[in-house]
């Protein structure tokens, strides 16, 4: 059973380009969230789509974006690429957003964006 | 949403207990706390979960009071490759106003 994957798993960018990563779940899961890890720091949430739609969202700018297919995958957009977005970029799935108790989430290895 | 406060670092020898406290004191009733583990350059890895009062699993335990305003990881007889940064989460999934973001975590280093 495959976990939760990402690709690529390093980037380099230039400022002002744009970049897409992406993401599969883990099998089973439907639920798929973003981080950004700085280094040093511990992940920060992004956001969260779930059933094709983003369902919350952290304090990121709108130069962050993001989709979610019906297979479940997903993709995480940023433009205009700054200097301080280089980091950790990681994702993780879950199953749902029903129920009372915590899902627990899955996490992938993360892709490393260098941006120069 | 609920914030925590866990110490920075902590060192510890190999079979050694170590314990990890972490304050979230104004945790919701709908909140779970979650502990995970993260590895350099890896994504952080769930290690255990628990609402109240106490939690245990092949690797760790979770011990939380009745205020629930605190909670301590407890890992018995570390080794080596348990050196790691631990986050403390506090949040529901579930949760209208969920948006579930690591603090700095604590650094954990097992010396031999």
């Amino acid at each position: 059973d495959a976990g939760v994957t990402q690709s690529p798993t390093h980037l380099i960018k230039t400022r002002g380009q744009q970049v897409t990563l992406r993401c599969s779940p883990k099998s089973g899961h439907d639920t798929v969230s973003w981080y950004q890890q700085a280094l040093g720091q511990g992940p920060q949430f992004i956001f969260q789509y779930y059933e094709e739609e983003e369902r919350q969202r952290g304090n990121f700018p709108d130069r962050f974006s993001g989709h979610q297919f019906p297979n479940y995958s997903s993709e995480l957009n940023v433009n205009a690429l700054l200097l301080g977005d280089s980091a950790l970029y990681l994702c993780a799935s879950s199953l749902g957003l029903a129920g009372d108790s915590y899902n627990e989430q899955f996490f992938g290895p993360g892709t490393r964006l260098t941006v120069l | 949403l609920a914030k925590t406060t866990q110490p920075i670092s902590m060192d510890s020898y190999e079979g050694q207990e170590v314990n990890i406290t972490c304050s979230h004191n104004n945790i919701a009733t709908n909140d779970y706390i979650t502990w995970y583990q993260q590895f350099p350059s890896q994504g952080p890895r769930f290690i255990i979960q628990g609402y109240k009062t106490k939690v245990t699993n092949e690797v760790a335990s979770l011990f939380i009071p009745a205020d629930r305003k605190s909670s301590t990881l407890s890992l018995p007889r570390v080794s080596l490759s348990d050196t790691a940064v631990y986050y403390c989460l506090v949040g529901a999934l579930a949760s209208n106003d969920y948006k579930l973001s690591f603090g700095a975590g604590t650094t954990v280093t097992v010396r031999a």
